[in-house]
């Protein structure tokens, strides 16, 4: 089985609808992670959580929203979603115990908001 | 501010052809330059971490090398099973945060 994992794999969702895209991991890691993925622009940070209680704003966090609910999930809301929210999202975990990390990234989710 | 660009975007090999894919970046300071590979429509698979110039490490036909500017990474007698996107990542001290680059897509010829 998958160490992360993501549901939906594939979204297709109408302009100011609102919707979740939910990350699971068995690796046991403290810190998750979401970036969206956009051709020509590489991943970009929307929001990372070291721990349950902590929750940060990463470069692109605007119309976006997270929760930790758990050690294991990290979901990610879109509040009301537009067309320029199209894109292949993931979810990726690190150990949280080291100042020196790798990143361990799930399958991710295609959302395209029409 | 820090950044990372990768070079070239896009590279198509024949077959057993060695090269070498380029990863430059600015940061106030690395913690850690890392290298993944992307499959279409598929999560970035960890293949390597490196903390410090003159560091290297190597598996299968894969060899990343890091320097103070930038790091390589070498593919030694390609196969075609190795096309993919190669993306290079770095963190910077005293952030917790990661800086990807665009990517290079490789395209190994049979």
């Amino acid at each position: 089985d998958a160490d992360v994992t993501q549901t939906p794999r594939n979204r297709i969702t109408k302009t100011g609808k609102r919707i979740m895209l939910e990350c699971s991991q068995t690796k046991g890691h403290d810190r998750m992670y979401w970036y969206r993925q956009d051709p020509g622009l590489g991943l970009r940070l929307i929001y990372y959580s070291f721990d349950v209680k902590d929750i940060n704003k990463g470069e692109i966090s605007d119309g976006y929203s997270v929760s930790r609910q758990a050690q294991a999930k990290f979901s990610l809301s879109l509040e009301s979603a537009i067309p320029n929210q199209t894109a292949l999202y993931f979810c990726a975990t690190s150990p949280g115990h080291s100042s020196q990390e790798t990143q361990y990234f799930g399958p991710g989710t295609r959302l395209l908001v029409l | 501010e820090d950044q990372v660009t990768q070079s070239p975007e896009a590279l198509r090999l024949q077959e057993g052809e060695s090269s070498s894919l380029n990863c430059s970046y600015t940061v106030s300071g690395l913690r850690g330059l890392f290298w993944y590979r992307q499959d279409p429509g598929k999560g970035p698979e960890f293949l390597f971490t490196l903390y410090s110039a003159g560091e290297e490490k190597e598996k299968e036909r894969l060899k990343a090398t890091l320097t103070k500017k930038e790091s390589f990474l070498h593919i030694t007698a390609p196969k075609p099973e190795d096309s993919a996107t190669y993306l290079c990542a770095v963190q910077a001290a005293g952030t917790y945060k990661y800086i990807f680059g665009t990517g290079t897509r490789l395209k190994v010829l049979a």
